[in-house]
């Protein structure tokens, strides 16, 4: 089972910022917080990922709590092409890689 | 760089049927996976590979789907016989290694099973 929450769904006016957020109270030490998203008929597609920095590179930054039971991700300047499933995963530092998608936060922005 | 390929795009058969797909990962890169998506659902890991040896196939159903990676490079992911239920998108994405580097998906097949 996914160890995130996330909103089923969030709308945002283009040219804002969108800020998904995912609670992952159960998160170990040795977790990192990873953010994928899916653009529809696409496979998913990696944006960004942290330990407990927040991060940040050309696609999008990220806020982890500093008790890191939860995390934002932050669009700054949503455009329609930013449409999609957002996916919060958290996945153990070193392990054999295995990404355990949820259900996602479907992201609309709207004109 | 070129992507995650992957072939057929769409692929319609009926249940007891077999299919296969095919996937070429990113060149340099050692670990390969499977996904299965569901309609509405996220994706599910169903196997990974690291060069020619499989990691994980803990949820492969392993008496109707097979899959290998010959020479650690291409892979091909086999269901024999379909049934109704795996009508779904199967993902395959690759990494440059395993761990905390990031996964490349290619575009999916999509499978109807009527």
């Amino acid at each position: 089972d996914a160890k995130t929450t996330q909103p089923t769904s969030m709308d945002c006016a283009e040219g804002r910022a969108a800020n998904l957020p995912c609670n992952h109270s159960t998160i170990s030490g040795n977790e990192y917080v990873y953010w994928y998203r899916q653009i529809h008929s696409q496979g998913p597609q990696y944006i960004i990922h942290g330990l407990k920095n927040n991060e940040t590179n050309e696609m999008a930054s990220l806020i982890i709590t500093e008790d890191r039971k939860s995390s934002t991700l932050i669009l700054p300047h949503a455009t329609l092409r930013d449409t999609a499933v957002y996916y919060c995963i958290v996945r153990v530092a070193g392990s054999q890689g295995n990404l355990i998608f949820g259900k996602g936060t479907k992201l609309s922005v709207k004109p | 760089e070129a992507g995650v390929a992957q072939s057929p795009r769409y692929k319609i058969i009926e249940k007891r049927q077999s299919v296969a797909f095919w996937c070429n990962p990113i060149s340099g890169h050692a670990t390969l996976y499977w996904y299965q998506q569901i309609l509405g659902q996220g994706p599910k890991l169903l196997i990974q590979f690291q060069n020619n040896g499989v990691v994980d196939d803990s949820q492969l159903p392993k008496d109707r789907f097979s899959a290998e990676r010959l020479k650690g490079v291409d892979s091909t992911l086999k269901i024999q016989p379909a049934k109704l239920e795996d009508s779904a998108v199967y993902l395959c994405a690759s990494s440059f290694s395993d761990g905390t580097y990031e996964q490349y998906f290619g575009p999916g097949t999509r499978l109807t099973v009527t």
